[in-house]
């Protein structure tokens, strides 16, 4: 298995632009997280999903931001307009049970 | 809100010596996992504890999670320069979601 693959690795972009950022999960995992990583808040979890289904997207910071999974193969994380403050290294990760996370290298987002 | 507590935030150490990283709360978890994270990467599962009081050994590396199960610790033996990299505790709540909070982390330099 590849493990988690998101995309892109590095995206650069102007303050009220779209983002769009893709994971692909583990085949066979039914749970995925997306979590942002900054020095000053650490890892945080933005929202995550079972079976396809969001279960908890109160760590979303605002209405700018929407996640989808509409299949078990993929999800999106798209934040309109960006700003900023958004720039972080955003996390997909995937997960079976209670057996632990497996996380993708990341997206390192950058808002000028 | 549940917070895990990790101490020290850094530390810099020289190849050969000891180490303990500790990760509190005053929230009890159902289990409790280490990560190890490496600059431009994801997290990666080291070893997750589950019973209270429970020890594990991962070759140089001891995980202690607390007979209360709101506490753990790592402890590096004989610190290798290879063993350099972001900490991350992580606990599950208590009502087993699958949902984990992350400690801030403990960034480790081993010096040669």
């Amino acid at each position: 298995d590849a493990g988690v693959i998101q995309s892109p690795r590095h995206e650069v972009t102007e303050m009220g632009q779209e983002v769009t950022l893709r994971c692909k999960p583990i085949s066979g995992h039914n749970s995925l997280f997306w979590y942002r990583q900054t020095m000053m808040r650490g890892l945080e979890l933005l929202i995550y999903f079972n079976n396809n289904v969001p279960i908890d997207d109160s760590g979303m910071p605002e209405d700018r931001f929407s996640a989808k999974m509409p299949n078990a193969s993929f999800s999106t994380l798209k934040i309109q307009p960006s700003e900023p403050r958004d720039s972080a290294v955003y996390f997909c990760a995937s997960s079976s049970g209670q057996v632990g996370y497996t996380f993708g290298s990341g997206t390192r987002l950058t808002v000028v | 809100t549940q917070l895990l507590e990790q101490s020290p935030q850094f530390l810099s150490i020289q190849e050969g010596e000891n180490l303990t990283v500790y990760c509190n709360s005053s929230s009890v978890f159902s289990s409790l996992q280490w990560y190890r994270q490496e600059p431009g990467e994801g997290p990666v599962l080291l070893v997750t504890v589950v019973t209270g009081g429970e020890v594990k050994k991962l070759k140089r590396l001891t995980f202690q999670f607390g007979d209360a199960r709101k506490d753990s610790s790592l402890h590096i033996t004989a610190a290798q320069p290879g063993d350099t990299g972001l900490y991350l505790c992580a606990g599950d709540s208590s009502s087993n979601t699958g949902k984990l909070i992350f400690g801030q982390g403990t960034t480790l330099q081993v010096k040669p």
